[in-house]
């Protein structure tokens, strides 16, 4: 069964710069979920989608944003990366109402 | 807000001993769900169980069991038997039931290291 795409799955970015994760739900699910989990933490939820409008927002930085495009993949856009970035980045999607969310493999990024 | 409390941090165990994991949990919402997920060296997060709050009924798989007590806010979870494989940290996780999708919040997570 197809699952949760997240591309690219290593990231290695410099100080200043921009990143765009990607993340590609699984077939019919109309709602998504970014979670960024820093070395030795828990996973933190930062931000979700439903049919392409954002449904919740948690601790997401202002230097971050996201969106839910019309084939219901989304991107996580981080610009001016700092050192404290570097984490992995999974992205869940579930159909609205479901009970459970599937996630993705992650992307680690790595800000130097 | 919720919050959810995984008081140990690291467990180390001889292969084939059982190991506990204790999980607390703090929500307002009268309908929620709990996850277990177990997260390898590799990172990616596998599901284990869900559990709803209206159904306290304990189950076992395989070398897996759960226990939930929703009068002590608790959803333990026991390895039988452990296995090497089992080294993996374990997240405790309760959903925000809302129209709009569920997020979860995570414990801060148990190391499990099981010693051949």
């Amino acid at each position: 069964a197809a699952g949760v795409i997240q591309s690219p799955r290593h990231l290695i970015k410099e100080k200043r710069e921009t990143a765009t994760l990607k993340c590609y739900p699984i077939p019919r699910h109309d709602t998504v979920y970014w979670y960024q989990q820093g070395p030795g933490q828990d996973p933190q939820f930062l931000i979700s989608f439903y049919e392409k409008m954002q449904s919740d927002k948690g601790s997401i930085p202002d230097r971050f944003s996201a969106q839910q495009f019309s084939d219901y993949h989304s991107e996580l856009n981080m610009s001016s990366l700092e050192l404290g970035d570097s984490a992995l980045y999974f992205c869940a999607s579930s159909l609205v109402g479901a009970e459970e969310a599937f996630f993705g493999q992650g992307t680690r990024l790595t800000v130097v | 807000a919720q919050k959810v409390t995984q008081a140990q941090t690291e467990i180390s165990v001889v292969e084939k001993e059982d190991v506990t994991l204790d999980c607390v949990y703090e929500t307002r919402d009268t309908t929620y769900y709990l996850f277990w997920y177990k997260q390898p060296p590799s990172g990616e997060l596998v599901f284990l169980i869900r559990r709803n709050s209206f159904d306290e009924q304990n189950e076992i798989s395989g070398r897996y069991s759960w226990n939930f007590q929703k009068s002590t806010s608790s959803f333990n979870f026991t390895i039988t038997a452990s296995q090497v494989v089992d080294s993996a940290v374990y997240f405790c996780a309760l959903s925000d039931v809302k129209a709009a999708g569920n997020k979860l919040t995570f414990g801060g997570g148990t190391r499990v290291l099981v010693k051949p």
